[in-house]
């Protein structure tokens, strides 16, 4: 079965600092593996997507992630954090044979950025 | 850009009311999804559909029905409202063969 876990429900960064928001999967096979970000009263937003080759995924807004298969994790990084960051996080997975229906979303991570 | 849009940002209904949701995509995309949004819960998904008339089941089906009668609307239907079904509804749309999802901006749905 698959399954993703993002650990912490809250990740707080000062501005300028660098953000990690993390990200653990299981799947039966090779994982495709995404980020997406919802801000207030929206609907998500797509950021990053892992499908194969480099394990160093980079994305929108200055955001990316790398693929670690030994650690089973995709997690979300960003050298230099905004507030205008301050979001909800969600990393989702699926096997990479499965229908487009059986991808599994995470609880999310809610990222506040303090000025 | 990929747009989808949902026919209402909220909505208040009474238990037992038929409560329709509507999205459209202006993509041409084969996949549509309808999936409720909980706190602490992540997304979860209600119904798939990959094509016009077709549809799968997700995770959570029970007390929803789903219509694609044409390619760019997927319409999500509560038969019979009730408390439990307060949530937030979000519409995704997809290419057949891609891997991203394009979302709507979501509908915040009461059932009083």
């Amino acid at each position: 079965a698959q399954s993703v876990a993002q650990p912490e429900d809250q990740v707080n960064v000062a501005e300028g600092n660098p953000l990690t928001v993390k990200c653990t999967y299981s799947v039966s096979g090779n994982p495709y593996l995404f980020w997406y970000v919802q801000y207030p009263n929206r609907g998500l937003q797509f950021l990053l997507k892992y499908i194969t080759g480099d394990n160093l995924v980079k994305g929108s807004y200055g955001f990316e992630a790398e693929f670690n298969k030994s650690q089973t994790s995709f997690h979300l990084k960003k050298p230099s954090a905004l507030v205008s960051d301050s979001a909800l996080y969600f990393c989702a997975v699926r096997d990479r044979y499965s229908s487009a229906s059986k991808i599994i979303f995470g609880s999310g991570t809610r990222l506040s950025i303090r000025p | 850009d990929v747009k989808v849009t949902q026919s209402s940002r909220y909505l208040v209904k009474r238990t037992g009311e038929k409560v329709f949701l509507e999205c459209v995509q202006d993509m041409d995309h084969e996949n549509m999804f309808w999936y409720r949004q909980d706190p602490g819960l992540g997304l979860r998904l209600i119904y798939f559909s990959y094509d016009v008339k077709m549809k799968e089941k997700g995770d959570i089906p029970e007390g929803y029905s789903v219509s694609r009668e044409k390619k760019e609307r997927f319409s999500l239907i509560l038969e019979s409202a009730s408390t439990n079904q307060t949530s937030m509804y979000l519409c995704a749309s997809s290419r057949q063969h891609a891997y991203e999802q394009y979302f709507g901006p979501g509908t915040r749905l009461t059932v009083t």
